[in-house]
């Protein structure tokens, strides 16, 4: 198993500039979630999603799309990129709905936006 | 609402030395999970533990160890001997049955064991 595979592992994007993360998993978990972790701040929710077709907003979806087409596929999308989007983003999955199910993670994107 | 509380910021200890990471959570659930996760240099997530509400039984593997008290709201990680690989941002995490989505993270403390 590849596990969580998130790509690409670095971008730089202008402010307006759109781009997809993307986010796939192969153990077939049901949930799937996208962080952002900032200096200080922690791993912050963005979205998730608990299901092919099921998505719904983190703490900070602002300014974030996602879908959820496939079990395995959870991209993150960014209309408009703006320099306060500037971040390491995570995607994870786990097995359950319940939260006290082990969370794994991707490699993380690291993006600059300027 | 719930909370992590990571009050210590950076660490700095001397390789083979002992190190405590304080952990400092707040739930109004009676059902809840308590994480470690360990992020080295590279930037990855890396699990370390899960433990549930109703465990409080300490954990020992291998270096580490865990001591929950739910008297104190605690869950505190231990490295006994202490080394360079050891180096990381270490993340202490709770979720609560009160939402299946959403687990909190602390902001983490950083650990460097200086050769």
């Amino acid at each position: 198993n590849a596990g969580v595979t998130q790509t690409p592992k670095f971008q730089v994007l202008k402010t307006g500039q759109s781009m997809t993360l993307q986010c796939a998993q192969d153990m077939n978990h049901e949930y799937m979630s996208w962080y952002r972790q900032d200096p200080g701040m922690g791993l912050r929710l963005i979205h998730y999603s608990v299901g092919a077709g099921i998505t719904d907003q983190g703490e900070v979806p602002n300014g974030y799309n996602v879908s959820r087409s496939t079990t395995e596929d959870f991209p993150l999308r960014l209309l408009s990129a703006a320099p306060s989007q500037t971040s390491v983003y995570f995607c994870a999955s786990r097995t359950g709905l319940a939260g006290a199910e082990t969370q794994y993670f991707g490699p993380g994107t690291r993006l600059l936006v300027l | 609402a719930q909370k992590v509380t990571q009050a210590q910021t950076e660490i700095s200890v001397v390789e083979k030395e002992d190190v405590t990471l304080d952990c400092v959570y707040e739930t109004r659930d009676t059902t809840y999970y308590l994480f470690w996760y360990k992020q080295p240099p590279s930037g990855e997530l890396v699990f370390l533990i899960r433990r549930n509400s109703f465990d409080e039984q300490n954990e020992i593997s291998g270096r580490y160890s865990w001591n929950f008290q739910k008297s104190t709201s605690s869950f505190n990680f231990t490295i006994t001997a202490s080394q360079v690989v050891d180096s990381a941002v270490y993340f202490c995490a709770l979720w609560n049955s009160g939402g299946y989505q959403k687990v909190t993270f602390g902001t983490g403390t950083k650990l460097q064991v200086i050769p």
